[in-house]
């Protein structure tokens, strides 16, 4: 079963760095990229950036450039989406997604992560 | 404020058909076949309903279906059932520097 799994909700203060993971089963890891998108309470699904594990192509969504970082670990087939300082307005529900095509050639994310929820408050 | 612009909110009743817009600009949903929908109940994640305007991945009925006229796509939903009442994004491809985009979101309710 292709699947992606999520780490667990986070709960850190403002200020405090945060790595979350997501790791792919059930098909190669390095032959899809892996899209994260935000989903702030009560809000629609926002862009936030895509990684090709096979190379570590990694491209980021304007808003969100700068302000976190998306990076794999192919040999583990686990993708990361980091801060090195969360704010308030980071918290959010994420998802990572695999998507099929290439960037800029269409397709979809078609197999979703459970998501993780990260709670910032001091 | 979203980058594409959906109803924020439409209904029907059990049977009948309904059309979600999105409407964006010739800098993604005018410029490029990449317009993808989500469809996603409360509390779950997004799950794609069609792709590539007009593509229905397997497993999705065929009482969903995508067009796209311009700057703006539309995701039809005919024959309404009951399990269809969520909420329902979509995205568009927007270039190399934006990349892709989503919709506001529209809830739609089956009365």
């Amino acid at each position: 079963e292709v699947q992606l799994v999520q780490s667990g909700a986070e709960v850190k203060k403002p200020g405090e760095s945060l790595k979350i993971s997501c790791k792919g089963s059930g098909y190669t890891f390095t032959s899809y990229w892996i899209g994260w998108v935000r989903q702030m309470p009560g809000k629609g699904l926002e862009w936030m950036g895509i990684i090709y594990p096979g190379d570590s192509d990694t491209r980021y969504s304007p808003s969100f450039q700068g302000q976190v970082t998306i990076s794999a670990d192919k040999s583990i087939s686990t993708a990361y989406l980091q801060w090195s300082s969360l704010k308030a307005s980071d918290t959010a529900m994420y998802y990572c997604a695999r998507k099929t095509g290439r960037v800029g050639f269409g397709g979809s994310m078609d197999v979703w992560g459970q998501g993780t929820t990260v709670t910032v408050s001091s | 404020q979203s980058a594409l612009t959906q109803p924020r909110s439409v209904s029907g009743s059990p049977g009948q058909s309904v059309t979600i817009s999105c409407t964006g600009t010739s800098s993604d949903v005018g410029s490029y076949n990449y317009v993808s929908w989500y469809q996603q109940h409360p509390g779950k994640a997004p799950k794609v309903m069609i792709y590539d305007v007009s593509k229905r991945p397997s497993g999705v009925p065929d009482r969903f279906s995508g067009s796209k006229s311009g700057n703006t796509a539309s995701l039809t939903i005919s024959g309404l059932q009951a399990e269809d009442e969520a909420d329902y994004y979509c995205c568009s491809y927007a270039g190399i520097y934006t990349l892709e985009v989503f919709g506001g979101g529209t809830k739609l309710t089956v009365l």
